[in-house]
């Protein structure tokens, strides 16, 4: 069965700093990977994905995540971050031999970016 | 335009009480998902349906049963409210073509309350 940890409830960082939230998978296939973002009061925004290709995927806002097969992480960074980040963060993996395209969610990383 | 709308946003009502939860997408996708984030922000897939076929049924009370008019509309009716059943509901919309790689996208969530 697939799943996905995110090992920090929160992440803390100052404006301008680059910031990194953390993701690992575990698939029984090829994974496809995927983040998303939920501000406050709102539904969940897509910000990027991986498929197959190359390992640096760049996404939505300046976010960009790594995929690494041998750490099987997914982590996702920014070089520099905004007060306008801070929101919660999911992570979200569909194994590829997932034939109804189920799609499990991390348990979420809150990111607060101080000004 | 909204990609994928949902109604209400919010509702409140009494224990014991039925109640439905619309869902419409404009996407043109075929499979649409009904997901239940609980007070931790957990997000669990509850159901989903492609082409008006229910194709994914996670472990869900026979309380809650969604329904598929067409492709376009996915509604979720909860009979006999619990306390328990107090969660944000999100509908997600996807095209199951290309082998599962496409991205789901997310309504703006129903807060349910149940007194």
């Amino acid at each position: 069965a697939q799943s996905v940890a995110q090992p920090e409830d929160q992440v803390n960082v100052a404006e301008g700093n680059p910031l990194t939230v953390k993701c690992t998978y575990s698939v029984s296939g090829n994974p496809y990977l995927f983040w998303y973002v939920q501000y406050p009061n709102r539904g969940l925004q897509f910000l990027l994905k991986y498929i197959t290709g190359d390992n640096l995927v760049k996404g939505s806002y300046g976010f960009e995540a790594e995929f690494n097969k041998s750490q099987t992480s997914f982590h996702l960074k920014k070089p520099s971050a905004l007060v306008s980040d801070s929101a919660l963060y999911f992570c979200a993996v569909r194994d590829e031999n997932t034939g109804f395209q189920k799609l499990v969610f991390g348990t979420g990383t809150r990111l607060l970016v101080s000004p | 335009d909204t990609a994928v709308s949902q109604t209400p946003k919010y509702l409140v009502t009494q224990m014991g009480n039925d109640k439905s939860i619309k869902c419409e997408q404009n996407l043109g996708h075929d499979t649409m998902y009904w997901y239940k984030q609980d007070s931790k922000k957990f997000l669990k897939i509850m159901f989903s349906y492609n082409n008006k076929e229910l194709i994914i049924n996670e472990t869900v009370p026979n309380r809650f049963s969604p329904k598929s008019p067409d492709k376009a509309h996915l509604n979720l009716h909860i009979n006999s409210l619990e306390l328990g059943d107090s969660a944000v509901y999100f509908c997600a919309s996807c095209s199951r073509g290309r082998a599962g790689r496409d991205t789901q996208y997310f309504g703006p969530g129903t807060r349910l309350t149940v007194l």
